[in-house]
């Protein structure tokens, strides 16, 4: 069944740790998007893809990097995590030559202590 | 510039009655323009869009907007809302398809029994 995956689901860490969010979809999808989710609800694009070895920082890249080697993949990595990266990551791709509708993953909800 | 206004942060609405979640856009050109829902620790999930034609569309769960361009709005609507109906709405736009989309800050609906 074509999906989009996110793990972990939750994590909780300490300062200073270096972080990566996994991203995977099995739809053949060439973009992909990272959005930071906080408590107030809105979201914040923070990176996207538009295709293989393509990545664009978003309005809010929040000090995280992003790369994309394979089609279906899209990390998100912390270098260095802050209490103010807590929230919610969601990851979400979608199809240019179909509906134009983003499919998003069931997010990470990260807590920096 | 593109942008979205979601004017209501919280609408209620009793099991039953009809529910309108507004949302306004601003983008130049032809708007793409999209409503999702999210449930509480879920990803967003995607309800239905706007991309050309009937300015009426039909979505998941009984869901309907009317694209106004004229108004640049695009509210979201049931007849009959269901306790089950509650979760956040966010509304969202990209400039035909082509760019990251924009989303509003989204609304709590809140269907009581």
């Amino acid at each position: 069944e074509a999906d989009i995956y996110q793990t972990p689901r939750y994590l909780v860490i300490g300062t200073g740790k270096k972080i990566t969010l996994e991203c995977s979809q099995t739809m053949g999808h060439d973009k992909m998007y990272w959005y930071q989710q906080d408590p107030g609800m809105e979201l914040h694009l923070i990176h996207y893809s538009y295709g293989v070895n393509s990545t664009e920082k978003g309005d809010l890249s929040s000090e995280s990097t992003v790369s994309r080697i394979r089609t279906e993949h899209f990390p998100l990595t912390l270098e260095s995590a802050r209490p103010s990266h807590t929230s919610q990551y969601l990851c979400a791709s979608s199809d240019p030559t179909g509906g134009f509708e983003q499919f998003f993953g069931p997010g990470t909800r990260l807590t920096v202590l | 510039a593109q942008s979205v206004a979601q004017p209501e942060d919280q609408v209620n609405v009793a099991e039953g009655n009809p529910l309108t979640v507004k949302c306004t856009y601003s983008v130049s050109g032809n708007p793409y323009l999209f409503w999702y829902v999210q449930y509480p620790n879920r990803g967003l999930q995607f309800l239905l869009k706007y991309i050309t034609g009937d300015n009426l569309v039909k979505g998941s769960y009984g869901f309907e907007a009317e694209f106004n361009k004229s108004q640049t709005s695009f509210h979201l609507k049931k007849p009959s809302a269901l306790v089950s109906d509650s979760a956040l709405y966010f509304c969202a736009v990209s400039w035909r398809g082509n760019t990251p989309l924009v989303f509003g800050k989204g609304t709590r609906l809140s269907v009581i029994a």
